[in-house]
């Protein structure tokens, strides 16, 4: 079975400074691991997604996300966060084969204060 | 870019009601999703679809069913509805294999009372 872990139902941060939202994730097989975002009333925008290749994975609008096989983690980073960055974030799996089906986290609401 | 559109954003709808959400999405995709949303819950499959005709059950396919007559189309029907089937449900769609990215549309708030 495949699930998504996502510790924090809350992130807080100021402006400006380093933002970290962390998932974990488990599945059978080397994973698809993908970031989305959410805003108020909105549906989900694709943030970025890791397939193979270099671990550290760039997406929009500033984020990162690294793949750590070992820790069986893909947190989400940015450098400098910033007051849009206020949304929700949903971490998702999918396996390698089969039809292509993510297994989402249950969010993590992140608040940037000014 | 690609679009995926629900018709109804919000609906209010009572105890017993059938009911109907529309998807359209416009980028020929084999793939298309209902999921719900729930706070706390995050994200779980309903059904889905790979093809015309075709479905699979998700996680949570009780008191729903789905129909997909054409490819771009694809349909959530609450046989009757109840008031925990109160939520926001989600359409999307994608290319057929694993790995590629899912598209959403912008939600359907659903009310039933």
């Amino acid at each position: 079975a495949q699930s998504v872990a996502q510790p924090e139902d809350q992130v807080n941060v100021a402006e400006g400074n380093p933002l970290t939202v962390k998932c974990t994730y488990s599945v059978s097989g080397n994973p698809y691991l993908f970031w989305y975002v959410q805003y108020p009333n909105r549906g989900l925008q694709f943030l970025l997604k890791y397939i193979t290749g270099d671990n550290l994975v760039k997406g929009s609008y500033g984020f990162e996300a690294e793949f750590n096989k070992s820790q069986t983690s893909f947190h989400l980073k940015k450098p400098s966060a910033l007051v849009s960055d206020s949304a929700l974030y949903f971490c998702a799996v999918a396996r390698r084969t089969g039809a292509n089906n993510l297994f989402f986290g249950t969010g993590t609401r992140l608040t940037v204060i000014p | 870019d690609v679009k995926v559109t629900q018709s109804s954003r919000y609906l209010v709808k009572r105890t017993g009601e059938k009911v109907f959400l529309e998807c359209v999405q416009d980028m020929d995709h084999e793939n298309m999703f209902w999921y719900r949303q729930d706070p706390g819950l995050g994200l779980r499959l309903i059904y889905f679809s790979y093809d015309v005709k075709m479905k699979e059950k998700g996680d949570i396919p009780e008191g729903y069913s789905v129909s997909r007559e054409k490819k771009e189309r694809f349909s959530l029907i609450l046989e009757s509805a109840s008031t925990n089937q109160t939520s926001m449900y989600l359409c999307a769609s994608s290319l057929l294999n694993s790995g590629n990215t899912i598209y959403f549309g912008e939600g359907s708030w659903l009310t039933v009372v």
